[in-house]
């Protein structure tokens, strides 16, 4: 079946630590998306990429940084300039540009220690 | 103004009832509009685009109002499974990349 897979389910960061979130699709998807939900929030876009080898900054990039070497993944580190990394990240993929709906892995939570 | 305002609810209603909520939007321009439903502690999953004219999927209806700038979903005929928070999504261009999602109406249906 296609879809998006996220790992690790459940991270767990030390102080001045980068850690880095997987995020894998075979949807065959050219756009993929980076998201970050505090609890009782909507998602914020932190980083976008609508093909390979390019990415765009969201409305909270500050302190997180991502690479598209390969179509079907895009990896998400948490920088240890992210001063608040705790929260639910999620990654999606969309057709391409158009309007075209995203789909959504089932995220990794992400909390300091 | 937030670009896109919801409701946050809860909407607590019983089972079998019709409920609806609305969700708007600030810019005139906006492209595509979709519903998805988010269960606790889980992703956000399609639930259905939204069409000028109006669009039904089951028990779920979905409308445009581009003269006032809102979405609407109605569910009929509730179902305890339909407990969840909704999120409107709006994409005020043509390009996916500047899609916004409303912060959520939660759901609770009761017995």
């Amino acid at each position: 079946d296609g879809g998006i897979t996220q790992s690790p389910k459940y991270l767990f960061r030390k102080e001045g630590q980068n850690v880095t979130l997987s995020c894998e699709q075979n949807l065959n998807h050219d756009a993929m998306y980076w998201y970050r939900q505090d609890p009782g929030q909507g998602l914020r876009l932190i980083y976008y990429s609508q093909i390979v080898n390019d990415f765009q900054k969201g409305d909270i990039a500050e302190g997180y940084s991502v690479s598209r070497e390969k179509k079907e993944s895009f990896p998400l580190t948490v920088t240890s300039a992210q001063k608040n990394p705790t929260a639910f990240y999620l990654c999606a993929s969309s057709r391409g540009t158009g309007g075209q709906p995203q789909h959504f892995g089932d995220g990794t939570r992400l909390s300091i220690l | 103004r937030k670009e896109v305002e919801q409701d946050p609810g809860p909407f607590n209603v019983p089972e079998g009832a019709t409920v609806a909520f609305n969700c708007t939007y600030s810019n005139s321009a906006s492209q595509s509009f979709f519903w998805y439903r988010q269960d606790c502690r889980k992703e956000p999953k399609l639930l259905m685009s939204v069409y000028s004219s109006g669009n039904e999927d089951g028990r779920f209806t979905a409308q445009l109002n581009r003269a006032s700038q809102y979405i609407s979903l109605l569910i009929r005929d509730s179902k305890l499974s339909d407990s969840a928070t909704y999120l409107c999504v709006v994409s005020p261009y043509s390009s996916a990349s500047k899609i916004i999602f409303g912060s959520g109406t939660r759901l609770s249906i009761r017995p």
